[in-house]
């Protein structure tokens, strides 16, 4: 089925950095959601966008409604060793069945404290 | 808010038999429930959605005689594997929607399912 090219695939930084990672399609989605995964446990829901060009954060995350409605990227800002986890975006596509998310293969990023 | 809950965590079976997962949404109700499937580091591949009442709607490739999928009450959706296999092994995944929640989902914590 339809996936969403999410990068980088794997991330490992240092304790404090900035971590940045996005999605991208090639057609048009009218939700762009991204959530977090710990090892054995369902994703939890960190932000949902609604709006081209929306910007929306929560705590030290930060995500944007590319402007294209194509793309969107998350930023976590000074990481801690708990951001560890596999992070997905998920979209809804403007066109066809839109109940269901599109979902990207996700972003694993290890934190070395 | 927006809290769902499933059991079992974890289930081991041997092949041949059935097994049912439940999902709950406990704070809100869900018109719309999703069940995924997920190998190893990898993505969420959706098997079906459900809506209350009605048949759920399965993705290519998935077998509904062997997944079957009860969608009874705004609360609760049922994922039964039947004649398990040992291909079967995987972890499954129930998301809910709510009317309050546009196209947000929110995921229980997943069922282990071992088939041996």
């Amino acid at each position: 089925g339809q996936q969403l090219n999410q990068s980088p695939q794997s991330m490992f930084i240092q304790e404090g950095e900035d971590v940045s990672m996005n999605c991208t399609s090639s057609s048009i989605f009218n939700t762009w959601l991204w959530y977090k995964q710990d090892p054995g446990e369902g994703p939890v829901l960190l932000i949902a966008l609604y709006k081209a060009g929306e910007l929306t954060s929560n705590g030290r995350l930060t995500a944007q409604f590319g402007i294209t409605r194509k793309d969107s990227f998350l930023n976590i800002s000074a990481s801690i060793p708990s951001d560890v986890g596999i992070y997905f975006c998920a979209g809804r596509p403007n066109a066809g069945n839109n109940r269901k998310l599109i979902w990207g293969l996700g972003t694993s990023l290890a934190v070395n404290p | 808010g927006a809290v769902v809950s499933q059991h079992p965590s974890w289930v081991i079976c041997k092949s041949g038999t059935s097994v049912k997962i439940e999902c709950r949404s406990l704070d809100f109700q869900a018109t719309t429930m999703f069940w995924y499937r997920q190998f190893p580091k990898q993505s969420l591949m959706l098997m079906a959605t459900s809506n209350e009442g009605s048949k759920a709607t399965y993705e290519q490739g998935v077998e509904k005689d062997k997944f079957l999928i009860n969608h009874a009450s705004l609360t609760l959706s049922t994922l039964t594997v039947t004649s398990a296999h040992p291909e079967d092994s995987s972890f499954y995944i129930c998301s809910a929607r709510g009317l309050a929640h546009s196209y947000e989902q929110y995921f229980g914590p997943g069922t282990r399912l071992t088939v041996t």
